[in-house]
């Protein structure tokens, strides 16, 4: 496609529920990022892959949080049991560039999870 | 551990004043620093990046500069219009790691 997608755009979970965020990367793109916005704040990193390996998975905020790109492409961002402070917008990034440091970052319009 | 820091929070001006938006950053090591924009309820936007090598970049209207050894890059707007309203988000790339973003500014521009 010609920019980065997610889905579903939002997502309303009752406390305890499991979700699962999708995002489809440009094509041919070979990093992936997953970022967390809270409300008013900017985005905090929470994992990257290159390729279908996970190379830096520091900012996953707890083992309930699980990240995987099988195949090299689309990527899934589990939730289990949800949270309240869970609640955020998950952005998707990715990048032409196999380095995390000197590549432009294109990013998707994020999935808004909100939690019950 | 890199911070990022953007200041004002927020900003209101009138239609086609030039305006200043400021970013700072803990440690100088960096590779690269990016500009983002991002309308209510998007994603970001990239507007310019710039290398630790480079001073400044240019894009219509948009001035970027950064001074890496005072950790410090401006985000200059001239002519502002109201389609320019948005939140401007600063991030730098501190070396092996991923970008670290700033809280952002939220600029308005009134017509």
């Amino acid at each position: 496609g010609a920019g980065v997608s997610q889905s579903p755009r939002y997502k309303v979970a009752k406390r305890g529920q499991d979700v699962a965020l999708r995002c489809d990367p440009i094509s041919g793109h070979v990093s992936l990022f997953w970022y967390q916005q809270a409300l008013g704040q900017g985005p905090e990193f929470l994992t990257y892959f290159q390729n279908e390996a996970q190379l830096d998975k520091s900012g996953l905020p707890s083992d309930r949080f699980f990240a995987e790109r099988p195949e090299g492409s689309v990527s899934t961002l589990k939730i289990q049991r949800t949270q309240q402070e869970d609640s955020a917008v998950y952005l998707c990034a990715s990048s032409l560039v196999v380095t995390t440091n000197t590549g432009e970052l294109f990013f998707g319009e994020g999935s808004r999870l909100t939690v019950l | 551990k890199q911070e990022v820091t953007q200041i004002p929070a927020a900003l209101s001006v009138p239609e086609g004043e030039n305006l200043v938006l400021n970013c700072s950053f803990t440690d100088s090591a960096i590779y690269n620093l990016q500009w983002f924009r991002q309308d209510p309820g998007k994603g970001l936007t990239s507007l310019l990046l710039i290398q630790s090598s480079q001073r400044e970049q240019t894009s219509g209207r948009l001035n970027a500069s950064l001074d890496k050894s005072s950790g410090r890059s401006t985000l200059y707007i001239a002519a502002s219009q109201p389609g320019d309203s948005a939140t401007y988000l600063c991030a730098v790339s501190p070396g092996n790691t991923p970008l670290v973003f700033g809280k952002g500014t939220r600029l308005s521009v009134i017509a």
